[in-house]
Order: C-alpha cells, then structure tokens, then sequence
C-alpha cells in the first residue's frame, strides 16, 4: 500500500530554533517529493520539493534532507519563527507520466512560540 | 503566477440545495483537481481532469459532480448533500506530465445544515 509517514503529529519550537519533520516511504517507485504548508483556514501552498537523485535541497531557511536507502526524508526549519507556526504536509508521488496522485503524510502543527 | 483562484470563499446550504463550487487558474496548467479536506487531516483528492477530461474519480458519490468547460475553469456541482460533507474543498492544477507540482487554491469552506 502506498504510505507515507510523518512524524512527530505536534511541534514546538522556540524562536530562533531548528524545526525538524519526518517522513518515510514505502513505495520505492516514488521519485519527487513535496513539502506543503498550510496556514488556518488556507489551502496548502508548495514550500519545497525533491528529487530522490538529491541528497539535499536548500531554500532560504528551509532544508529537506533525503535518504534513498532508508526510503526517509525530511524538513529542517533553521531560525524558526512563529510566522512559521502552520501545518506541515509530506506527499510524495509518482513524477512522470499521468499518474496524478500525491501521497499525503497525516501532517504536522508546528508552533512557534516567540 | 502560480495563483489559483476559488469562489465563493465560504458557503452554506441546507441538505436539498443545489450549489456550485468554482476554481480558475491561468497557468496554462492542463491537469486540475478537486481536494477534500476535513480538519487535522491531509487534502483527499476527489477528481482529477486532464486536458479537460476526467481521467480519476476517486469513487466519490454522485451527490458531487464535477465539470470542465474550458482549460482554465473547474466547477464542483453539489446536490443533496449530507452534514458530513461540510469540509474545506480545495481545487489545484499542475502540468499534466513530468513532475506536477500541484499549485493549491485558497479553498471553499462549505457547511452542509
């Protein structure tokens, strides 16, 4: 079955403070992998994606970490502020062809507390 | 411009009312998608259009029925609705190839009396 997993499901952090998210995957055919952000009452908006040929893509304050072997990713939030307090979704999905379908992780609610 | 565009914003029918939900974006995107999501959860794709036909249906209830006029338009039909079917319902588009980055809309917030 296709899954993704992420974890911790709550977070807080102090401001100044490194966020960190995990998530890990089944399916080996997966090949690009998003981060969404979503604010209350919001829809999610793209916050960085990757590759599985990366090991790493940087963003300005935003990381994700990848790891083929142990089918696991991950988001690092550096100098983290509550601006940043939202939720945070993993997907991943099938890149190429027709295959429409993200795969979702049941989320994150980072709080950042000032 | 990566905007996608939702009306109404917020919505309120009773269970024998016949809405329409409407999502536009102007990307040139060819594939677009209408999302449910309910609170603490992750969006739960319900139908996905590609080059303005439907290519998945998420085996979701006739009681929604989703239309394509053109490359740029995606509306949500209600009818009959159930409470339980009060959630924010989001519509995205992407590229229809590759790797489709799904560009998200603010969102319809509907609750269903």
């Amino acid at each position: 079955q296709q899954q993704v997993k992420q974890s911790p499901q709550s977070l807080i952090v102090q401001k100044g403070g490194i966020s960190i998210i995990n998530c890990a995957y089944e399916n080996t055919a997966f090949d690009y992998f998003p981060w969404y952000q979503q604010f209350p009452g919001k829809g999610p908006a793209l916050l960085i994606a990757i590759r599985p040929d990366v090991s790493e893509k940087k963003e300005g304050r935003f990381t994700i970490s990848f790891n083929k072997s142990a089918k696991q990713f991950s988001l690092h939030i550096m100098d983290s502020q509550p601006g940043d307090s939202a939720t945070y979704f993993c997907a991943a999905s099938l890149g190429g062809g027709s295959n429409y379908k993200l795969t979702f992780g049941k989320g994150t609610l980072l709080t950042v507390n000032p | 411009d990566t905007e996608v565009t939702q009306t109404p914003k917020h919505l309120v029918m009773g269970m024998t009312n016949k809405k329409s939900l409407k999502c536009e974006q102007h990307m040139g995107h060819r594939a677009m998608y209408w999302y449910k999501q309910k609170a603490k959860k992750p969006p739960e794709l319900m139908f996905v259009y590609s080059y303005e036909k439907l290519s998945i249906n998420e085996s979701v209830p006739s009681r929604f029925s989703p239309e394509c006029p053109n490359s740029s338009l995606l509306n949500l039909h209600l009818h009959a609705l159930q409470p339980e079917d009060s959630a924010l319902y989001l519509c995205a588009s992407s590229t229809p190839q590759g790797f489709q980055t799904q560009y998200f809309g603010p969102g319809t917030r509907l609750t269903v009396l």
